[in-house]
C-alpha cells in the first residue's frame, strides 16, 4: 500500500492559464474522489468515480473543471481559464468497491492563481 | 441534505489535559461517522470511524468517539493530549458523497 499519491505538490499559475493535476489511488482501490478545501475550511465534494464512471459531480463543479478517470486508476482534473477563487487545496482520496469503507486521502496539490 | 456542524473553530488545551471535540450531524438515515486529523500542508488521516454497533469507537493515537444519535453527535476525546496532537480536526458524514465539517484547531500548550 503506497498510498494515495498527487502530483504536483504546488502549483503556481497566472489568472486566466489552464491547469491539470493527477491523482493515482492505491491500486485496488476502485472509488476515486476530489475534493477542493480552501483555508480554514473543511473539504468539499467536488467530484466521485468508480472505475472509470463519474457518478457524482458537486454544483461546485463548475463547467471550467473537468475530471477523468479513463482507464478507472489514475484521475486528472482539469482547471481551464483559473481564477483567483481556484486557489486552494485540491484533495484526492480513493476507497476499496465493496461496502462501508473509509477515504485514504493524499497530501492534496496545493493551486495559487495569481 | 447532509451536513456536520463542528461549532468550535479554535480550542486550546494544556498538554496532559482531556480534550472534547464537538460534532453534530445532519443525515437522512444511519449514519457512517468519521473524524480525521489533518496536519499542516498535508491529507487527512483517519483517526476512527462509526459504521453500526457498539456505539463507542476507538482509533488510533488514543482517541475515541462517542455516536448519540439522540442528539446527533459524534464527539472526539482523547483522556491526555500531547503535544503532537496539534492539528486541525476534521468530522465528516456520508459514504460516497462524504461532508466534512469545517474543523477544529486544536493547539496545546506545554
Amino acid at each position: 500500500d503506497t498510498g494515495v499519491s498527487q502530483n504536483p505538490r504546488h502549483k503556481i499559475t497566472k489568472r486566466g492559464q489552464n491547469v491539470t493535476f493527477r491523482c493515482d489511488p492505491i491500486s485496488e482501490h476502485n472509488r476515486l474522489y476530489w475534493y477542493r478545501q480552501t483555508l480554514g475550511q473543511g473539504p468539499e465534494f467536488l467530484t466521485y468515480f468508480q472505475n472509470e464512471a463519474q457518478l457524482e459531480k458537486s454544483r461546485l463543479l463548475s463547467d471550467r473543471f473537468s475530471a477523468e478517470r479513463p482507464k478507472g486508476s489514475f484521475s486528472t482534473l482539469e482547471i481551464q481559464r483559473t481564477e483567483q477563487g481556484d486557489s486552494a487545496m485540491y484533495l484526492c482520496a480513493s476507497s476499496p468497491d465493496r461496502g462501508r469503507t473509509p477515504l485514504h486521502f493524499g497530501n492534496g496539490t496545493r493551486l495559487t492563481v495569481t | 441534505a447532509q451536513s456536520v456542524t463542528q461549532p468550535d473553530i479554535h480550542i486550546t488545551v494544556s498538554e496532559g489535559a482531556s480534550l472534547e471535540l464537538r460534532c453534530n450531524y445532519s443525515y437522512g438515515a444511519t449514519p457512517y461517522l468519521f473524524w480525521y486529523v489533518q496536519s499542516p500542508g498535508q491529507g487527512l488521516q483517519l483517526l476512527l470511524k462509526y459504521f453500526s454497533g457498539d456505539t463507542l469507537v476507538q482509533g488510533i493515537k488514543g482517541f475515541e468517539a462517542e455516536f448519540k444519535r439522540s442528539q446527533s453527535s459524534f464527539n472526539l476525546r482523547k483522556p491526555s493530549v500531547h503535544w503532537s496532537d496539534a492539528a486541525e480536526y476534521f468530522c465528516a458524514v456520508g459514504n460516497n458523497d462524504m461532508r466534512f465539517g469545517a474543523g477544529t484547531r486544536l493547539t496545546v500548550k506545554p
